[in-house]
């Protein structure tokens, strides 16, 4: 099975700073297509999660621009370049690629605000 | 836009089944477009990805429910059911229904807004 590890799993962070969080898998997420079979996720408090990121590295519609993806493989970065209020929640990544298909989420980061 | 709405019994038996329904609206669940899923999430815990039914009725499941989950769609009702068996304490969760893309792989673009299952007797 594809194990997805966070880091870090808790995150204060002062608004209007920027914020980064690592996600490593312990295999490679990268389709022979070219696309990395990665997301991320936040779940705000009391609600259901919402998809930021697709592919490694898509903004999904409507999501500010101020959050980004990257990486390649098996290690992968979430950025936020500045921190609002309104960030505050768990952040998971997920994995898209295991065969047989399974999907399989991160621990979860804890954002909150200093 | 695509909704859906989780149903089903809050408090189920242990050794009985768990039956829930998503029910989508903005979107036919036999268009092609998704495949239509189950996570759910322990009270404080992380997410957990259950499964997940195309509009063909072909499904995928995690390994680690061992046979216990169904998941089956009803096209003329535009909505999906999950149905996991034996069910003990551990299987005490909020339950997501959501839809993923299929252009995007991973890409669960909506999300029922869950439904907490309590297994106790």
């Amino acid at each position: 099975d594809i194990v997805m590890t966070q880091s870090p799993l808790s995150l204060p962070v002062t608004p209007g700073e920027p914020a980064s969080i690592s996600c490593r898998s312990s295999q490679s997420l990268l389709h022979r297509n070219g696309h990395n079979y990665l997301g991320w996720y936040l779940q705000k408090p009391g609600q259901s999660p919402q998809v930021l990121i697709y592919l490694g590295s898509n903004r999904a519609s409507g999501v500010p621009d101020r959050f980004s993806g990257s990486g390649s493989g098996t290690d992968f970065t979430l950025k936020i370049s500045r921190v609002e209020a309104e960030d505050v929640g768990v952040y998971y990544c997920m994995q898209a690629l295991q065969t047989p298909l399974m999907y399989s989420f991160g621990q979860g980061t804890k954002l909150e605000i200093k | 836009q695509v909704q859906l709405q989780e149903s089903g019994p809050g408090l189920v038996k242990p050794s009985q089944t768990l039956s829930l329904t998503c029910t989508v609206s903005g979107g036919s669940i036999g268009s092609g477009s998704y495949y239509w899923t189950w996570i759910r999430q322990p009270a404080g815990k992380g997410l957990e990805w259950l499964g997940r039914i195309y509009s063909n009725g072909g499904t995928n499941y995690n390994p680690s429910l061992r046979s216990r989950a169904t998941i089956s769609l009803d096209t003329s009702k535009n909505h999906f059911s999950l149905n996991l068996s034996s069910v003990t304490a551990a299987d005490t969760a909020i339950y997501y229904c959501a839809s993923e893309a299929m252009t995007a792989p991973g890409k669960l673009d909506y999300w029922g807004q869950g439904t907490l299952v309590t297994v106790s007797s």
